[in-house]
């Protein structure tokens, strides 16, 4: 298995501003993603980390909203830019290590856009 | 395209009660089929999971069946308990292209009653 720390757990973020949130593996993974989960429903895949080159976004998600990096195999960052409340949601990390075909997840990120 | 449908909830029973949640998914190659929990206020955990037909997983008293000839990955417990209360989702990831993305399915509240 793999454990995924994401930060911050929790934030109240004002309308118009950004917030990175943080993702970190214990182990070197090939493939991270970032899903959004938003009040009371199902999850739903933003786009697709790929270190050394661009993300891979799902329909729907663009980079200027979403901007995605990935430094190396064990870390990732989501960019929630210009947000509104309906960006409040839990952005969630997830991971699938090479080898296997089991997806892992982080606790999430409870983001309240105010 | 991939699909899973779940049943809708919310789903109540006393608990030691029997449960059953349907799922059933649409897929083009052959899927990896996953159950995930998310209890009140936590992040996402995988419960378990199967990669072929005829697979059982099982985890804590859980089962689910790859049922390949009904496209069903029906889950079950024989007696839930109060500490079973969350929410229950289905997903697929098709193995065949290879980008262990997962594709969720609407999530189906459980709550067991003392």
């Amino acid at each position: 298995s793999a454990v995924i720390s994401q930060k911050p757990s929790r934030d109240i973020c004002q309308r118009g501003t950004s917030l990175t949130i943080q993702c970190q593996v214990d182990s070197q993974v090939t493939m991270m993603f970032w899903y959004r989960q938003q009040p009371g429903q199902s999850l739903t895949l933003i786009a697709t980390a790929n270190q050394g080159s661009e993300a891979t976004y799902e329909s729907g998600f663009v980079i200027d909203k979403f901007p995605i990096s990935r430094p190396n195999l064990t870390f990732s960052t989501l960019t929630v830019s210009n947000m509104s409340p309906e960006d409040s949601s839990i952005y969630l990390c997830s991971v699938g290590p090479p080898g296997g075909n089991t997806i892992y997840f982080g606790e999430g990120s409870w983001l309240t856009v105010v | 395209g991939n699909s899973v449908t779940q049943m809708e909830g919310p789903v109540t029973l006393s608990e030691e009660a029997f449960l059953t949640i349907n799922c059933t998914y649409t897929a083009t190659g052959y899927p990896s089929l996953f159950w995930y929990v998310q209890y009140p206020g936590e992040g996402l955990q995988l419960l378990l999971k199967a990669t072929k037909a005829d697979d059982k997983g099982s985890n804590k008293g859980f089962e689910a069946t790859y049922r390949k000839e009904t496209t069903s990955f029906h889950l079950e417990k024989g007696s839930v308990q109060v500490s079973d209360s969350a929410v229950y989702f289905c997903a697929l990831s098709d193995r065949g292209d290879s980008s262990y993305k997962l594709i969720f399915g609407s999530g189906t509240r459980l709550l067991v009653r003392p």
